[in-house]
């Protein structure tokens, strides 16, 4: 059963603009929650966390945003570059736990 | 650059050879794990080691056989492995501040290794 869902499997946004990507989760014991960014033929890259105590966190052009009632994250990129095209991958956790359960992934296409 | 390095990038074998995949990490981190990921899924977990010992097996099948000979390396020993076999084989590690604490959830990944079984 698929704890952590992206139900987008491919966004494109102009370069420039915002790029939101959502996640959803279904398990209350999450509490860490991290995006990963994926390039063809290369692993996932960390991008941003943010902890449940959190409802925001920012770091440059990357803000995660987490709603905790509603169980429902978000990354926001602004402004888009080409370079951001990849496959985006949310991921949560919960205390004590060292595996992380990953979402399906959403695909960015930046168009210059 | 991540600072996870798995060799080889790409390998293919026959489903009766042995061979092994190598990771290893500078980090000073205590856990480290294989993750699996066949195409357009998400990473799956395979193994996980804590301070050099295996602490999770997610049931993977014995033709895979995880090696930590250090604190900075792990290998995946593969064995007998069947076509559906074929993905990519992900290293990561987390740090851990002592052994049976909880390893820090961000964890960091390699670039992978390609693997095709023929």
């Amino acid at each position: 059963d698929q704890q952590v869902k992206q139900n987008s499997p491919s966004l494109s946004v102009q370069e420039g603009r915002i790029s939101i990507l959502n996640c959803d989760y279904t398990n209350s014991m999450f509490d860490y929650f991290l995006w990963y960014k994926k390039y063809p033929a290369e692993g996932p890259t960390f991008l941003i966390s943010i902890s449940s105590i959190k409802d925001k966190n920012e770091d440059g052009r990357f803000t995660v945003f987490l709603n905790k009632s509603a169980k429902h994250l978000s990354l926001h990129i602004v402004p888009s570059q080409p370079g951001d095209s990849a496959v985006y991958f949310c991921a949560a956790s919960g205390q004590g736990a060292n595996n992380l359960f990953f979402g399906t992934g959403t695909r960015l296409t930046v168009i210059p | 650059d991540t600072e996870v390095t798995q060799t080889p990038k790409h390998l293919v074998m026959g489903m009766t050879n042995k061979k092994s995949l190598k990771c290893e990490q500078h980090m000073g981190h205590r856990a480290m794990y294989w993750y699996k990921q066949k195409a357009k899924k998400p990473p799956e977990l395979m193994f996980v080691y804590s301070y050099e010992k295996l602490s999770i097996n997610e049931s993977v099948p014995s033709r895979f056989s995880p090696e930590c000979p250090n604190s900075s390396l792990l290998n995946l020993h593969l064995h007998a492995l069947q076509p559906e076999d074929s993905a990519l084989y992900l290293c990561a590690s987390s740090q851990q501040e002592r052994q049976g604490a909880s390893p820090r959830n961000t964890i960091y990944f390699g670039e992978g290794s390609w693997l095709t079984v023929v």
